[in-house]
C-alpha cells in the first residue's frame, strides 16, 4: 500500500519568503507528526495532531512555525518569513493509534534558505 | 531530553557484527529503533519495552535494561544493506509517550 508521502521534496526559498509543505500520511492512521531533522543530526520532535486536533505543538521552534490538519487527514507546515536557520529537512510520520506506537516517516522535504 | 548514542559511526566489513548503545537519563520505559539510508526515511526496526526482553529484525535485534537506562541493538553478521544511520528514540512520559526524542544516530558502514 501507499507509504507515508511529502511534497515538494526540495524547497529553496530566499529569506523572509512563506513556504508550505505537505504530508499526506497512511490513510486511516490517527496520529500525525512533524520533525526537523538538521544535518547530522536525528529527527527533533514538532508537533503531534490526533486527527484533526493538535494535542501538542511543544517542539514548534518560534511562532513563524505553524500546522495544520484540518480534515484529520493531509497536513501542512506552514513557514513565515523563513530564516536560514529554518534550513533542515523536514519528515512527517504518522501511525495506526496514539501513543507509542511505530511511526512511518515519509521521505521529507529538504527545505534551504538563501 | 535527548538519549546519547555510541559509537557515532563504525564501519564493518560483510559478516561482521556490531554493537550500538543508547543511554538516557530519564527512567524509560520503552525504546525505539530506526534505521535511516542516506536521503530517504527513517524506517521503524523494532520497540523494546520494559523486561529486558530482546527483540529481533532480521538478523538485527535488541536488549532493552530499564535499570540501566539503556539498549543496545545487535548487528550479526552483517550484510551490505544494514549500511545506513541507526536512531534510537525514547518516549516522552505516560500520556506524552507519542513524543520521541531520537539520539544524534549511529552511522553505520558495511563493505564487501
Amino acid at each position: 500500500g501507499a507509504g507515508v508521502s511529502q511534497s515538494p521534496r526540495y524547497k529553496v526559498a530566499k529569506r523572509g519568503q512563506d513556504v508550505a509543505l505537505r504530508c499526506d500520511p497512511i490513510s486511516g492512521h490517527v496520529s500525525l507528526f512533524w520533525y526537523q531533522q538538521a544535518l547530522g543530526q536525528g529527527p527533533e520532535f514538532l508537533t503531534y495532531f490526533q486527527n484533526e486536533a493538535q494535542l501538542d505543538k511543544s517542539g514548534l521552534p518560534s511562532d513563524r512555525f505553524f500546522a495544520e490538519r484540518p480534515e484529520g487527514s493531509v497536513s501542512t507546515l506552514k513557514i513565515q518569513r523563513t530564516q536560514q536557520e529554518d534550513s533542515a529537512v523536514y519528515l512527517c510520520a504518522s501511525s495506526y493509534g496514539t501513543g507509542g506506537n511505530e511511526q512511518f516517516f515519509g521521505p521529507g522535504t529538504r527545505l534551504t534558505v538563501l | 531530553q535527548q538519549p546519547v548514542q555510541s559509537p557515532q559511526a563504525v564501519i564493518l566489513r560483510e559478516g561482521e557484527d556490531a554493537v550500538i548503545n543508547c543511554s538516557s537519563s530519564k527512567a524509560l520505559y520503552s525504546v525505539h529503533w530506526y534505521r535511516q539510508k542516506h536521503g530517504e526515511a527513517p524506517v521503524f526496526l523494532m520497540i523494546l519495552l520494559k523486561g529486558g526482553e530482546q527483540k529481533g529484525h532480521e538478523k538485527i535485534s535488541a536488549s532493552f535494561n530499564e535499570k540501566k537506562q539503556q539498549s543496545s541493538l545487535y548487528l550479526t553478521a552483517s550484510q551490505l544493506s544494514y549500511s545506513g544511520t541507526y536512531f534510537c528514540g525514547t518516549p516522552g512520559e505516560y500520556g506524552n509517550d507519542y513524543k520521541l526524542s531520537f539520539g544524534a544516530g549511529t552511522t553505520v558502514t558495511v563493505r564487501a
